[in-house]
Formats: structure tokens, C-alpha cells, sequence
């Protein structure tokens, strides 16, 4: 497709289940990020992929979250155990990392509520 | 990835410029200045970005202080749908590192 896609664009659940995000990014773009919004705030870093390999996972808040990209192209993001904290808009962006001045493609977001 | 500072908030006419500032004082030689822009319901989006010279796209204009310390978004005629939260972000063009790192950046409104 012509941009990222995530899906799903909203997923209600309740405290404790388990979750998965799905992020399919621009074709050919080799790196992969996630990120998550609260209201107000600006997005925050949680996970960077070059390829198939998490090159920065420095922002997983915990060992709940964790994220792959097993062929280089689409990532799931996997939420387990879920809070009502982990409330929030989860974003996908891709790039071709061409140079350091790189620029992100965002997809719309997955608006996650835990109930 | 050195911080950046922006106003809150700011309000703009519609039709009218509306010049948004970012504060860099912390700036190292090999930062990038990027803006991106993030309309309600949707992700961010890349609107332009600069190094040392004054940067001009369709979306935008980009003008760079001398010493770098500072830059400002301009955005020549505003519509109603430039209403958004746009963030400065510096990105250091060096390792292999290419995450951005964002702020709280300016809420711009504009009115009709």
C-alpha cells in the first residue's frame, strides 16, 4: 500500500487479557518504530527495528510489551497481562533509512482501552 | 538527542502567516532540525527539515538561526486545516541510531 497500515484502529479489552497490534509498514522501508501516546502528550518511543532485529528496544516500559518482525516487513506489537495504564494510542512508522536525516511515515494509530 | 523548546500553544487567523518558534540552544554540529505536524485522529507527518541553510517545501519554510541556537516554522498562509500539534525534534545525523525523540510541541489553532 501507499502508506503504513495499522490495524486494528481500535481495540477495547479488559484488564488482564492479552494483545496484539499489528503494523504493516511501506514496502521497502527497512526500518520499523513504535511508539505510544497519551492524551496530551507527544508520542514516545517504545521500539526501533533495522530489518528483522530490534536494533533499540530502550522504551518498553516493562516485560509485558514486546514486539517482532520475524521476515523485515510487517511487526506485531504484543501486549500481555494488560493495565488500564497501557491505555493509549499506539503508533507505527516506517522509513528507508537512507541518512541521518531520515524521515518517519506514520500510520494512523491502534487507540487501545483497557477496561 | 539534545532537547528542544516550544510554546505551548498559539493561535493564528486563518489566511494569515503564522511563524512557530523552537528554542536549540543545545544544538551540536551534526543535528538535524525536523518538524513534523500531528492533526487530531491521525499519526504524525513529516513537513520539513534543515541542518544550516534557510529550507523551503511545498508544505512549509524552514528558517535557521546563524548560530543554529533556534529556528522557526513558517507556514505562509494558514488554512483551517493546518490546526495541529507540531513538534521540533533534533535528530543527530551520526550512528545508526535514526529513532525521534518528541516533545509536547505547539498546539496551533486556527480560526476562521
Amino acid at each position: 500500500g501507499a502508506g503504513v497500515s495499522q490495524t486494528p484502529s481500535n481495540k477495547v479489552t479488559e484488564k488482564g487479557k492479552y494483545v496484539e497490534l499489528r503494523c504493516d509498514p511501506i514496502s521497502g522501508h527497512t526500518a520499523l518504530y513504535w511508539y505510544r501516546q497519551s492524551l496530551g502528550q507527544g508520542p514516545e518511543f517504545l521500539i526501533y527495528f533495522q530489518g528483522t532485529g530490534a536494533a533499540d528496544d530502550s522504551g518498553l516500559p516493562n516485560d509485558r510489551f514486546f514486539a517482532v518482525r520475524p521476515e523485515g516487513s510487517v511487526s506485531t506489537l504484543k501486549i500481555q497481562r494488560t493495565e488500564r495504564g497501557d491505555s493509549a494510542v499506539y503508533l507505527c512508522a516506517s522509513s528507508p533509512v537512507t541518512s541521518g536525516a531520515n524521515v518517519l511515515t506514520f500510520g494512523a494509530g491502534s487507540r487501545l482501552t483497557v477496561l | 538527542d539534545a532537547k528542544t523548546t516550544q510554546p505551548n500553544s498559539m493561535e493564528s487567523n486563518e489566511e494569515e502567516p503564522v511563524h512557530l518558534p523552537c528554542n536549540h540552544s543545545t544544538i551540536s554540529g551534526t543535528d538535524y532540525i525536523h518538524w513534523y505536524r500531528q492533526l487530531p485522529s491521525q499519526g504524525p507527518e513529516y513537513v520539513i527539515h534543515g541542518l544550516t541553510s534557510n529550507v523551503n517545501n511545498r508544505m512549509a519554510s524552514l528558517a535557521i538561526a546563524e548560530d543554529r541556537k533556534s529556528s522557526t516554522l513558517i507556514l505562509h498562509r494558514a488554512t483551517l486545516r493546518d490546526a495541529a500539534v507540531y513538534y521540533c525534534i533534533l535528530k543527530n545525523s551520526g550512528g545508526s541510531n535514526y529513532k525521534l525523540t518528541f516533545g509536547k510541541g505547539t498546539l496551533l489553532t486556527v480560526n476562521p
